[in-house]
């Protein structure tokens, strides 16, 4: 069983540009979550979808925008990159039905802002 | 809002020592509890967990105890060794959230042999 898989693994981008993180949950798990992790930090939630619906965000600006397809899997896009949206962004899936609310993390992608 | 507070690191031991890494939280409601291991270029893992006070969360020889009275849950381990060098978050979500994860700022943990 395939767990949390992100692509790509890492990425590089300059000031301004556009980027698109790519994460397929773990089979049978139906939400998704997307959080940053800045270098030597805790990882930071931006944004959960479940039922290709946002259903809670955190304190993160608009150019953070995500999408939910049918088959569960996700998209993190982030608009007119900073320098300071250089961190490894994190995807998380949780499982259907269960009330403890446990996430399983992929090894996530590496984002890099000249 | 809802916080975690972790002791400040990192922290170095010597293979066999006694671990204790302290996690205090605050909270609206009753959160659920977890330890989160990061190895080096990895993800994050689930190390254990805890849904309610006075539960015991316990896994690879790692425990915490939920103690609501002193909002804590700190991390232990009785003989540490050099695989367990990695980076330890402690984090909270709160009952029928929508599983929104708040982390500490994580606790370096280097095991020297």
């Amino acid at each position: 069983d395939a767990g949390v898989t992100q692509s790509p693994t890492h990425l590089i981008k300059t000031r301004g540009q556009q980027v698109t993180l790519r994460c397929s949950p773990k089979s049978g798990h139906d939400t998704v979550s997307w959080y940053q992790q800045a270098l030597g930090q805790g990882p930071q939630f931006i944004f959960q979808y479940y039922e290709e619906e946002e259903r809670q965000r955190g304190n993160f600006p608009d150019r953070f925008s995500g999408h939910q397809f049918p088959n569960y899997s996700s998209e993190l896009n982030v608009n007119a990159l900073l320098l300071g949206d250089s961190a490894l962004y994190l995807c998380a899936s949780s499982p259907k039905g269960v009330s403890y609310n446990e996430q399983f993390f992929g090894p996530g992608t590496r984002l890099t802002v000249l | 809002g809802d916080s975690v507070t972790q002791m400040e690191g990192p922290v170095t031991l010597s293979e066999e020592a006694f671990l204790t890494i302290n996690c205090t939280y605050t909270a609206t409601g009753y959160p659920s509890l977890f330890w989160y291991v990061q190895y080096p270029g990895e993800g994050l893992q689930l190390l254990l967990k805890a849904t309610k006070a006075d539960d015991k969360g316990s896994n690879k020889g790692f425990e915490a105890t939920y103690r609501k009275e002193t909002t804590s849950f700190h991390l232990e381990k009785g003989s540490v060794q050099v695989s367990d060098s990695a980076v330890y978050f402690c984090a909270l979500t709160l009952s029928g959230s929508a599983r929104q994860l708040t982390f500490g700022s994580g606790t370096q943990l280097t095991v020297l042999p």
